[in-house]
């Protein structure tokens, strides 16, 4: 039972023009959601994340938009540098649980094109 | 400042051994969570581990155990493996109560079972 969705796989982008990645989720209950970036042979870092009362939320050249109806999510990059190339993760916060236990989809990997 | 460190790096198993892999938690944290990253998947929860006892599990049998010692690091033991355990490994510290975006992951431990 996947919750957490990362329908695509892989993105390529060109280097300087947006990055988008979508994200979709089945339980109505999640109440947050949080990016990840993996880079190999290291762990996935914390990005920015996103309550559900809000719809966006904006750190420097990172936009998560967040479309309960829909139960969607989406990343914005912009510009897109070398450097994001990456593994990104969505992951949702169960509220039974209480703040630890992540729900993560399956990632997409992100290229940067220079 | 320590981040969370895992060991070992990696290691190879034959089916039906035992394995014992190890995290130490960022100081301050009072919290471990154990995750499991099949290939091509995103990192699936194991257990948590507070204070020394499981705090919730996930969807995975009793032949994955646990521990917590008084210093927060913790041990994540896998009894009768099977070829399908091969993944990669990760732990997260966080501290009970803080943040939803402060839990830190490790770079993981890489098990193959042959």
């Amino acid at each position: 039972d996947q919750q957490v969705k990362q329908n695509s796989p892989s993105l390529s982008v060109q280097e300087g023009r947006i990055s988008i990645l979508n994200c979709d989720y089945t339980n109505s209950m999640f109440d947050y959601f949080l990016w990840y970036k993996k880079y190999p042979a290291e762990g996935p870092t914390f990005l920015i994340s996103i309550s559900s009362i809000k719809d966006k939320n904006e750190d420097g050249r990172f936009t998560v938009f967040l479309n309960k109806s829909a139960k969607h999510l989406s990343l914005h990059i912009v510009p897109s540098q070398p450097g994001d190339s990456a593994v990104y993760f969505c992951a949702a916060l169960d509220p039974n649980f209480g703040n630890e236990k992540l729900t993560f989809g399956t990632g997409t990997r992100l290229t940067i094109i220079p | 400042e320590t981040g969370v460190t895992q060991s070992p790096t990696h290691l190879i198993k034959t089916r039906g051994q035992q394995v014992t892999l190890r995290c130490s938690s960022q100081s301050g944290h009072n919290t471990v969570s154990w995750y499991q990253q099949a290939l091509g998947q995103g990192p699936q929860f194991i257990f948590q581990y507070y204070r020394e006892e499981e705090n919730g599990r996930g969807n995975f049998p009793p032949r994955f155990s646990g521990l917590q010692f008084p210093n927060y690091s913790s041990e994540l033991n896998v009894n009768a493996l099977e070829l399908d355990d091969s993944a990669l490994y990760l732990c997260a510290s966080s501290l009970k109560g803080g943040a939803y975006n402060d839990q830190f992951f490790g770079p993981g431990t890489r098990l193959t079972v042959l």
